[in-house]
């Protein structure tokens, strides 16, 4: 079945740092989504991206939709310890593929 | 009450019991959704219905039974379930389920999760 590939599964980084995670696929996909959970809560959405190639900012958040419609990336710039928590992608459409998530750990 | 609440927050059960979870979304929303998520996989879609009616089963053991009663409410009903089964339960809901006609996305938000434990 579909898959996507996260990576890295977990990043160890200090207060100020920039952060950088993507995702691959070998399917085709028409949306990509990012997903940030927070201990004991369900995942919110933060960035949705529905064209190939779109590059969408969200704050220090910038998620892009491959040109092969096949990944995404997502970069935090100036983590800061709220960022803490787990990210993961999200691909297809009313039916959903997910990552396994990249746990992020900000060292103040 | 806002967005989607799900209850209870925490639940151990014994590999006999039948226990109960419930959700309710206070958006507006047609279609709700159960996701399973174990520590370390990703996310995996349980059901999902879209106006009352049921529009996913994704080869659920029939020791999940799910109930819709109306657009607001969805539950999972859990009987004689293995220790392999603990995890997070994830509910959701969107506007719509455009799932069958292979439709775009629409945005889908969770509840903060029933995390159960089995015994």
């Amino acid at each position: 079945g579909q898959q996507l590939n996260q990576s890295p599964q977990s990043m160890f980084i200090q207060e100020g740092e920039d952060v950088s995670m993507n995702c691959t696929s070998s399917s085709i996909f028409n949306t990509w989504l990012w997903y940030k959970q927070d201990p004991g809560e369900g995942p919110v959405l933060l960035i949705a991206l529905y064209k190939a190639g779109e590059l969408t900012s969200n704050g220090r958040l910038t998620a892009q939709f491959g040109i092969t419609r096949k990944d995404s990336f997502l970069n935090i710039s100036a983590s800061i310890p709220s960022d803490v928590g787990i990210y993961f992608c999200g691909a297809g459409g009313s039916r959903l593929t997910f990552g396994e998530g990249t746990q992020l750990t900000v060292n103040p | 009450e806002t967005g989607v609440t799900q209850t209870p927050r925490h639940l151990v059960m014994g590999m006999t019991n039948k226990k109960s979870l419930k959700c309710e979304q206070h958006l507006g929303h047609n279609a709700m959704y159960w996701y399973k998520q174990s520590a370390k996989k990703p996310l995996e879609l349980m059901f999902v219905y879209n106006f009352k009616e049921q529009t996913e089963n994704n080869s659920v053991p029939s020791r999940f039974s799910p109930e819709c009663p109306n657009s607001s409410h969805l539950f999972l009903h859990l009987h004689t379930l293995q220790p392999e089964d603990s995890a997070l339960y994830l509910c959701a809901s969107s506007q719509e389920d455009t799932g069958l006609a292979g439709g775009p996305y629409n945005e889908q938000f969770f509840g903060p999760g029933t995390r159960l434990t089995v015994l």
